[in-house]
């Protein structure tokens, strides 16, 4: 069973600031998604990555295969990016559904 | 709008008594699932349907039935709610395609209490 850790596990940060969430897994994947969960609770998919590095608006989303290491970013952070980061991986080539982290609590301050 | 929808959105039950959580797709997606969030905790998979016509447990199927009822459609059922099913469940379905993967589409949540 893949282990997903993801640090930290809260942080609050002013507006504006560079954010870094990083997640780990135990065992090789064949994708690895990024997801937002908003106060309120819905869940949105923000990237998924089985090499490299993608960007959408400012966000940005790396990974290391070698390292199992992956690591989402934000850059000029702003109040309305306040959410649950979620981190899960899919470990199989199937349909056999996605291994969740616990989630990082993020905090944008005015 | 084109999605995953729950239903119901809240509900509260007695323990022992029985409910159905539907979810349906307008997203002609193949694969199907159902997780629950407990605090603390990531999602967690109960089960999952690869395709209309198949399901399979995932980590926690005890104490649950589900039923791919077609290819849109995959309901989740509790015959004897217990305490310990309190949770928030979601539903999600994505299109897994010769070993490619697509991003997954979530429903909104069903928050359920057991009293």
């Amino acid at each position: 069973k893949n282990e997903v850790e993801q640090s930290p596990q809260n942080l609050t940060a002013q507006e504006g600031e560079f954010i870094t969430i990083n997640c780990s897994y135990s065992v090789g994947i064949s994708a690895l998604h990024w997801l937002q969960q908003h106060p309120g609770g819905g869940i949105v998919s923000l990237f998924m990555l089985s090499s490299g590095k993608k960007k959408h608006g400012r966000l940005i989303a790396t990974i290391n295969i070698q390292e199992k290491h992956s690591s989402l970013h934000i850059t000029a952070s702003h109040p309305r990016d306040s959410a649950v980061y979620i981190c899960a991986v899919h470990s199989g080539g199937g349909a056999d559904g996605l291994t969740f982290g616990k989630g990082t609590h993020l905090i944008i301050q005015p | 709008n084109a999605g995953v929808t729950q239903t119901p959105k809240f509900q509260v039950l007695k323990t022992g008594q029985s409910m159905t959580l539907q979810c349906a797709q307008d997203m002609n997606h193949n694969s199907m699932y159902w997780y629950r969030q407990d605090p603390g905790m990531g999602l967690r998979l109960i089960y999952y349907s690869a395709s209309e016509g198949t399901t399979d447990k995932g980590e926690v199927p005890n104490g649950y039935n589900v039923s791919r009822l077609n290819k849109r459609e995959f309901s989740l059922r509790l015959e004897s709610a217990a305490p310990s099913q309190t949770s928030v469940y979601f539903c999600a379905s994505n299109s897994p395609l010769r070993g490619a993967h697509y991003g997954y589409t979530f429903g909104s949540g069903t928050r359920l209490t057991v009293v």
